[in-house]
């Protein structure tokens, strides 16, 4: 299948510093990602939705100046936890959809995960 | 918008059980339903998925069923191993274009030799 890879894995910061993760699709463009965030031991909640070439897509309560989004090219988009704080320490997991498969449907495949501590 | 529950959240099995993880959604356009496993520190791995309009999937030793008038759909895997042990998550997609997935709140499975 198809591969989507983040980075860091895990990045510790200080708090008030700014992080950026990084989701690319190895093998496949995705013109549209997604970022969710996962809580110990609770489900994926989805953040935004990343657009290649135009503004992502916030989901209600989520601060789009906080975690800016960018999705310049075909394979890549990039969040930035900006001012991180320890409340955003997180797992943050991307994913993209490859549509040249299962009929142009689309599966959608995960990132490893980013596991960000903030100090 | 659309809701999923998952049952149970935690779920013991010894090895070469069965278990069956249950899921229901609330959007009746919802149309696509995939079943996903994570371990430990990983993201999520899609293991197989069921559209609406199919009742039935299997593949090998998993399988999932979908009822579309009760708005419910159910993971089966037989002759658990202890490998099976993981975090599985249902979600759905309210929407034809297969975009957005809102997900079950988990279910942790553990497999015993």
């Amino acid at each position: 299948g198809a591969v989507v890879s983040q980075h860091p894995s895990r990045v510790i910061c200080k708090s008030g510093t700014s992080v950026k993760i990084e989701c690319r699709s190895l093998d496949f463009q995705a013109t549209t990602m997604f970022w969710y965030r996962q809580f110990p031991k609770q489900s994926l909640m989805l953040m935004a939705t990343s657009n290649e070439g135009s503004k992502a897509t916030y989901e209600q309560g989520v601060e789009k100046d906080k975690f800016l989004i960018n999705h310049a090219s075909l394979t890549l988009s990039t969040l930035t936890v900006t001012s991180a704080h320890p409340e955003d320490s997180s797992f943050y997991i991307c994913s993209a959809r490859d549509l040249q498969l299962a009929g142009g449907t689309g599966e959608l495949f995960f990132g490893e995960g980013s596991r960000l501590t903030v100090l | 918008g659309e809701n999923v529950e998952q049952h149970p959240s935690t779920l013991s099995v010894q090895e070469g059980d069965s278990a069956v993880i249950k899921c229901t959604y609330s959007d009746s356009a919802s149309n696509y339903f995939p079943w996903y496993k994570q371990e430990l520190g990983k993201g999520p791995q899609l293991i197989i998925d069921i559209r609406s309009n199919v009742g039935e999937k299997k593949d090998q030793r998993i399988a999932v069923t979908l009822n579309k008038t009760a708005k419910h759909f159910s993971l089966h895997i037989t002759e658990t191993q202890p490998e099976d042990s993981a975090v599985y998550f249902c979600a759905a997609t309210p929407n034809t274009g297969f975009q957005k997935l809102v997900f079950g709140t988990g279910t942790r499975l553990l497999v015993s030799p």
